[in-house]
């Protein structure tokens, strides 16, 4: 299947800094990547969808300018997490859509997780 | 956006057939029906699609119903690496997530 990864895998920051992490679709060109917010014991929650060369779309409820997306190229899309607070701990992963059989699959990425302090 | 309805979990036997049931009555006829699994930690794995007939796939076997108000994803023989949350998820753009399936399985 194809892949995507994510860097980091785990990050430790103190509050009130920013941590970027990044999502890569690495054997295909994703013009559409996803990203969620897991908490413990609990479903996956979509946060935005980031398109290459435009503007993320936020879900509602989501705070755009504490979640700066930026899909810089076809392969690449980063979540920043500005001013950090330790609700912001979560699991954050991103997918990557592919298109196939009439549909788009989406492909995730291992995951990233955030704690801060 | 239509919504699925999963039962929180269930168990199975090693080397035993495993349906796990997903009713989604409010699909529209252009939603796909996917399943992804996850495992504790990391990312969902995609497991298989379909919009209106069965599917195959090297993991397993995707059965819908003849008015797609209902599917069940087949596991034709559960092994321990199966034990997963396994999550029915109506495709039309965006996907999102319900509660999921957690499977069990039993040595």
């Amino acid at each position: 299947g194809a892949v995507v990864s994510q860097h980091p895998s785990r990050v430790i920051c103190k509050s009130g800094t920013s941590v970027k992490i990044e999502c890569r679709s690495l054997d295909f060109q994703a013009t559409t990547m996803f990203w969620y917010r897991q908490f413990p014991k609990q479903s996956l929650m979509l946060m935005a969808t980031s398109n290459e060369g435009s503007k993320a779309t936020y879900e509602q409820g989501v705070e755009k300018d504490k979640f700066l997306i930026n899909h810089a190229s076809l392969t690449l899309s980063t979540l920043t997490v500005t001013s950090a607070h330790p609700e912001d701990s979560s699991f954050y992963i991103c997918s990557a859509s592919r298109r196939g059989g009439g549909t788009d699959t989406q492909y995730f990425g291992p995951g990233t997780r955030l704690t801060v302090l | 956006d239509a919504k699925t309805t999963q039962p929180n979990s269930m168990e199975s036997n090693e080397e035993e057939p495993v349906h796990l049931p997903c009713n989604h009555s409010t699909i529209s006829g252009t939603d796909y029906i996917h399943w992804y699994r996850q495992l504790p930690s990391q990312g969902p794995e995609y497991v298989i699609h379909g919009l209106t007939s069965n599917v195959n796939n090297r993991m397993a076997s995707l059965a819908i119903a003849e008015d797609r108000k209902s599917s069940t994803l087949i596991l034709h023989r559960a092994t321990l690496r199966d034990a997963a949350v396994y999550y029915c998820i109506l495709r039309d753009n965006k996907f999102y997530f319900g509660s999921g399936t957690k499977l069990n399985v039993k040595p």
